[in-house]
């Protein structure tokens, strides 16, 4: 069984360039979630959608921080423009239904660099 | 703030002992959830017990949680080198409607 896949896995790029981050959910989850995990911060939920909508985008930092997911298998987390404080590992995890006690499986993770 | 608070951050012990971590939360949750991290590697799930739970057992964990005092705390038996990770907690309540993480224990197992 495939688990969550993210790609790219590292991304390093300069400030102000738009990054796009990707992640497939494990087939026949209904929830994703996106998290940024960094040393001051710990791992903080960005957004997470159930069947495909958002529905809790509280922990978005701004509007240069945008996610979309246009199918069950796919989501994408758009950073425009980039700065350096957006440097963290970036990880997508799905269940297959949130909030009623199932574990979430997580992908290994985008690791962003932003010079 | 975080909800849920692991103790301590750093732990660091001999194969074949065990290894206690625990963790606090502020309010009152649906169930808590422990993952264990790998260096460089993805959040994987390890067990979760409700709130109407006290302990629950898989392979050489056990888990046990507290309400009253809002705790709960994860042992670990006969530790092995391959458990060196970190390990956090997840806090799933009704109001905040997600997982809540905190800041994790960082385990390592020495040879």
């Amino acid at each position: 069984d495939a688990g969550v896949i993210q790609s790219p896995r590292h991304e390093v790029t300069e400030m102000g360039q738009e990054v796009t981050l990707r992640c497939k959910p494990i087939s026949g989850h209904n929830s994703l979630f996106w998290y940024r995990q960094t040393m001051m911060r710990g791992l903080e939920l960005l957004i997470y959608f159930n069947n495909n909508v958002p529905i809790d985008d509280s922990g978005m930092p701004e509007d240069r921080f945008s996610a979309k997911m246009p199918n069950a298998s796919f989501s994408t987390l758009k950073i425009q423009p980039s700065e350096p404080r957006d440097s963290a590992v970036y990880f997508c995890a799905s269940s297959l239904m949130a909030l009623l006690g199932q574990p979430q499986h997580f992908g290994d993770g985008t690791r962003l660099s932003i010079l | 703030s975080q909800q849920g608070e692991e103790d301590p951050q750093a732990l660091s012990i001999q194969e074949g002992e065990n290894a206690t971590m625990n963790c606090s939360y502020k309010t009152s949750i649906n169930n808590l959830q422990w993952y264990r991290q790998n260096s460089g590697r993805g959040l994987v799930h390890l067990i979760l017990i409700r709130s109407n739970e006290r302990e629950k057992h898989s392979g050489r964990l056990r888990v046990t949680l507290d309400t009253s005092k809002k705790s709960s705390s994860l042992l670990i038996t006969a530790s092995r080198a391959a458990d060196t990770a970190s390990y956090f907690c997840a806090t799933d309540t009704s109001s905040l409607q997600k997982l809540v993480f905190g800041q994790g224990t960082r385990l390592t197992i020495n040879p």
